[in-house]
């Protein structure tokens, strides 16, 4: 089966742009996340869904950033008056059941941001 | 605030011999921790899970030991050849949903 894909993977936008990532993760997977890895640097988690609903936003690096996720699949992270420090490869990535023991997450190939 | 530590930024070692990478983390008590393998400009794809209460996990050429005392985990990789080279991140559940990775390691298995 597919398993998870982001688009673009691609995204080269001018400073003060507003873009948006989107995120099709792996079918029956009731858990999403995103994550942001700047060159050299390790992941840094976002955001987490559990079906629709994001029980925590904390880990959103400003309030230019927003996410939602539509029908337990699909997920859109937004960013608004993108700043040069927002390029990143942002990475999502889903897994079978949150609460488990066992929560392997499956990753997409990320969507690689420049912001001029 | 939570801190993962990984070992050197990059290790280089020769085909053959068993790689190790270290895990160090800080002010949490995780119910597991995760290994991941990453390549290129590519996400990472999951290898091995241990949880607390396991000192020790297998899968094929890789082991992983889990000591809560220490707030350490080893990852090995015995027999390392040159497709093992890739970066290698661990990952901890600190809760509330959150899972934190280390910044990772570096591996390159010289022929």
């Amino acid at each position: 089966g597919a398993g998870v894909s982001q688009s673009p993977s691609n995204k080269v936008t001018e400073k003060g742009k507003d873009v948006e990532l989107r995120c099709d993760p792996i079918s029956g997977h009731t858990a999403l996340y995103w994550y942001r890895q700047s060159l050299g640097q390790g992941l840094e988690f976002l955001i987490y869904f559990q079906g629709n609903s994001a029980p925590d936003k904390s880990g959103l690096p400003s309030d230019r950033f927003s996410a939602e996720r539509t029908g337990g699949s699909v997920s859109t992270l937004t960013i608004q008056r993108t700043q040069q420090e927002d390029s990143a490869v942002y990475l999502c990535a889903s897994s079978r059941l949150r609460g488990l023991s066992y929560n392997e997450q499956f990753f997409g190939p990320g969507t690689r941001l420049t912001v001029l | 605030s939570q801190k993962i530590e990984q070992n050197s930024e990059a290790l280089n070692i020769q085909e053959g011999k068993t790689a190790t990478l270290t895990c160090n983390y800080t002010n949490y008590s995780p119910a597991y921790l995760q290994w991941y393998r990453q390549d290129p400009g590519r996400g990472p794809v999951f290898l091995l899970l241990i949880r607390e209460n396991e000192k020790e996990k297998r899968k094929e050429r890789l082991k992983v030991t889990f000591d809560t005392t220490l707030k350490q985990s080893l990852f090995h990789i015995t027999a390392s050849q040159p497709a093992d080279s890739a970066t290698y991140l661990c990952a901890l559940d600190v809760g509330g949903n959150q899972f934190y990775f280390g910044t990772g390691t570096s591996l390159t298995v010289i022929p």
